[in-house]
């Protein structure tokens, strides 16, 4: 069966300091893979889209990046982080045609 | 461009009585629809989903949906609430139309069941 895996479950993190948060899927291949935000336990922001090794789309300008080194691989990183990017970052995969997304547990992030 | 509302940010419903959590949506096409559940500090699980067919549909711990074209409705449904159902619901609408899978989630709806 496919798992996902995002790690760290937390992070607290200075102003001004690198991020860098990594998604990774088992047991498929050729995953679309996404990052998503959630702020105040509510609404998905959706980040960064991705539907194959090094292709990756941005749905918002921002302090973030992605990028995609391997099939089933998906990294989130900042050289700076801002006070406002502490939210709840969550990673999801999914096939294709009307398959539904699949997430993982997501990552806390807070800046100080 | 499609859309989401989630009119109502909590229900509240006593254990053994039916709940429904609302969704409506806009789309240019045929939708395809999805609920998905939250529980605290994790990830969205995927509860059911509507692409074409019958317009009731059932999915995992005993939910269902009803797909409404006319009232472009999609609620979730359950015909006896349980207390570990308490968790935050996002309703999710994706047009096929569109070249890729985004799906546009709404705000969420709290459901509270109380013991």
């Amino acid at each position: 069966s496919q798992t996902i895996h995002q790690w760290p479950a937390t992070l607290v993190q200075p102003v001004g300091s690198p991020l860098s948060l990594e998604c990774t899927v088992e047991g498929t291949s050729n995953p679309n893979l996404y990052w998503y935000r959630q702020a105040a336990g509510r609404g998905l922001q959706l980040l960064f889209y991705s539907v194959g090794i090094g292709q990756i789309s941005s749905e918002v300008p921002q302090n973030l990046s992605a990028s995609r080194p391997q099939d089933r691989q998906f990294i989130l990183s900042s050289k700076k982080l801002l006070l406002s990017d502490s939210g709840f970052y969550l990673c999801a995969w999914s096939q294709e045609g009307n398959q539904p997304q699949h997430f993982g547990d997501g990552t806390r992030l807070s800046i100080l | 461009a499609q859309s989401v509302a989630q009119p109502e940010d909590q229900v509240n419903v006593a254990e053994g009585n039916p709940l429904t959590v609302k969704c409506t949506y806009s789309v240019s096409g045929n939708p395809y629809l999805f609920w998905y559940v939250q529980y605290p500090n994790r990830g969205l699980q995927f509860l059911l989903k509507y692409i074409t067919g019958d317009n009731l549909v059932k999915g995992s711990y005993g939910f269902e949906a009803e797909f409404n074209k006319s009232q472009t409705s999609f609620h979730l449904k359950k015909p006896s609430a349980l207390v570990s159902d308490s968790a935050l619901y996002f309703c999710a609408v994706r047009d096929p139309n569109t070249g890729f899978q985004k799906l546009v989630f709404g705000t969420g709806t709290r459901l509270l069941v109380s013991p």
